[in-house]
């Protein structure tokens, strides 16, 4: 099945700094997810990307799906102590829509 | 959206044992997924359970360690059988709504 490559595996920012994290696959893929997970806590979704170059945003978040589809950015502005968290990538797939997810991205943000 | 529940929330368990973990969600779904988180790791999928069929499990995970039972539309139960301090992890059952899973709350396994 589809596999995606999820970088940094870890992230210390300092409040104020912007985060990264980035998703690569070797395979076009149809979409791809974002879930966050707060420490102690369970995926919560946040959004979904299908198409092309396409580009989201929620508040502080930006999400992008890059242009031939094989890759995704989420990227947090001015970061802060409530983003803390491991952040996850994964992929839809399957008559079920069972999900794949990426290795994740845990962020500490420090005060 | 979809509201979840998981029993237990947490156990300690002797090896060999065995555990039966519930998952209840508030409304009628046709799949139910579960998934096992090992700490620190991502989450990897163990089986997808339809309502009045069998489970279909994911590569390395078999029904014998791993029974799933799906008597309705609203609830599952996932057994870890003959457990291991490897069987040591946290699992998560979901369902799907839309574009979304929603995830319940987990179920934090620990063998001796």
């Amino acid at each position: 099945g589809q596999q995606v490559m999820q970088i940094p595996q870890y992230q210390h920012v300092q409040e104020g700094e912007d985060f990264t994290t980035y998703c690569n696959s070797s395979t076009t893929l149809s979409n791809i997810q974002w879930y966050k997970q707060r420490p102690g806590g369970h995926p919560v979704f946040l959004i979904q990307l299908v198409k092309s170059g396409e580009v989201k945003k929620q508040k502080r978040l930006t999400f992008q799906f890059g242009e031939a589809k094989k890759n995704s950015s989420l990227h947090i502005t001015a970061t802060q102590t409530t983003d803390v968290g491991t952040y996850f990538c994964a992929i839809s797939s399957g008559s079920a829509r069972q999900l794949t997810f990426g290795s994740g991205t845990q962020l500490t943000v420090l005060p | 959206s979809a509201v979840i529940s998981q029993k237990p929330s947490r156990d300690i368990c002797q090896r060999g044992t065995s555990l039966t973990i519930q998952c209840q969600v508030d409304s009628q779904v046709t799949m139910m997924f579960w998934y096992r988180q090992q700490p620190g790791q991502s989450l990897t999928l163990i089986a997808t359970a339809n309502q009045g069929s069998e489970a279909t499990y994911e590569s390395g995970f078999v029904i014998d360690k791993f029974p799933i039972s799906r008597p309705n539309l609203t609830f599952s139960t996932l057994t870890v059988s003959n457990m291991s301090p490897e069987d040591s992890s946290i699992y998560l059952c979901s369902v799907g709504a839309g574009n979304e899973q929603f995830f319940g709350p987990g179920t934090r396994l620990t063998v001796l």
